[in-house]
């Protein structure tokens, strides 16, 4: 079992509509969960952060956590073009660590 | 406030040469973490510093090494290049490790090996 699990997609949705990006880790002590957005040949770009249980929205972004479940998602509202990217799930571990966990991405197309 | 810088931003090395690559982290930063990111194994673990101190290493062979300076600056080296150490490598910083830390990663060191 990996580490960080995600669906590699792609997952295409039309323009407008709400996107929903999945991933699910393996560590029960993880305490920090990230989500970056990669664009092809560019660095991962951070987009959400979130470390307790529950929602966290930023814009049309919205994070959510299940410890519980061990689960983390990622939902695009009002999705554009633009957001076509590689989505990347990552998790910190516990104790006093920057080390993240990457997951292999998530590939959002967003149809006009 | 800057990001954080990555140096050289491309570069092309011959198998069995030796490649050094330099990061900045963002002014403040003191926690500065690499990565290796290639199609097939994704984004992985290389080494974290924090402090000059090397507080973590990945699952990576001895030629790769890194160092952190007095001014948080960070260097890694790989040493006797190989052809699939061709790849994307990211500097990330943080202010301190652990939870509650943001971490941003630089534009990356785009090494190919030939």
């Amino acid at each position: 079992q990996k580490e960080v699990e995600q669906n590699s997609g792609p997952l295409s949705v039309p323009e407008g509509a709400i996107a929903s990006l999945n991933c699910t880790y393996s560590d029960r002590g993880s305490q920090s969960f990230f989500w970056y957005r990669q664009y092809s040949g560019k660095s991962p770009e951070l987009i959400m952060f979130i470390y307790s249980n529950g929602d966290k929205e930023d814009g049309r972004f919205t994070a959510q956590l299940n410890k519980a479940s061990q689960y983390v998602s990622l939902l695009i509202r009002d999705s554009q073009p633009s957001d076509s990217a590689t989505y990347l799930c990552a998790v910190g571990g516990s104790g006093n660590t920057g080390k993240l966990i990457f997951g292999q991405g998530t590939t959002l197309q967003v149809k006009p | 406030k800057a990001g954080v810088t990555q140096t050289p931003r491309y570069l092309i090395k011959t198998r069995g040469q030796q490649v050094t690559l330099s990061c900045s982290p963002i002014s403040g930063h003191r926690s500065v973490s690499w990565y290796q990111q290639t199609p097939g194994q994704g984004l992985q673990f290389l080494f974290e510093y924090f402090s000059e101190t090397q507080r973590n290493k990945g699952n990576f062979p001895g030629r790769f090494s890194g160092r952190q300076f007095s001014n948080s600056r960070s260097e890694m080296n790989v040493s006797t290049l190989e052809l699939g150490d061709s790849a994307l490598y990211l500097c990330a910083s943080s202010l301190s490790p652990g939870v509650g830390n943001t971490i941003y990663f630089g534009e990356g060191s785009w090494l190919t090996v030939v």
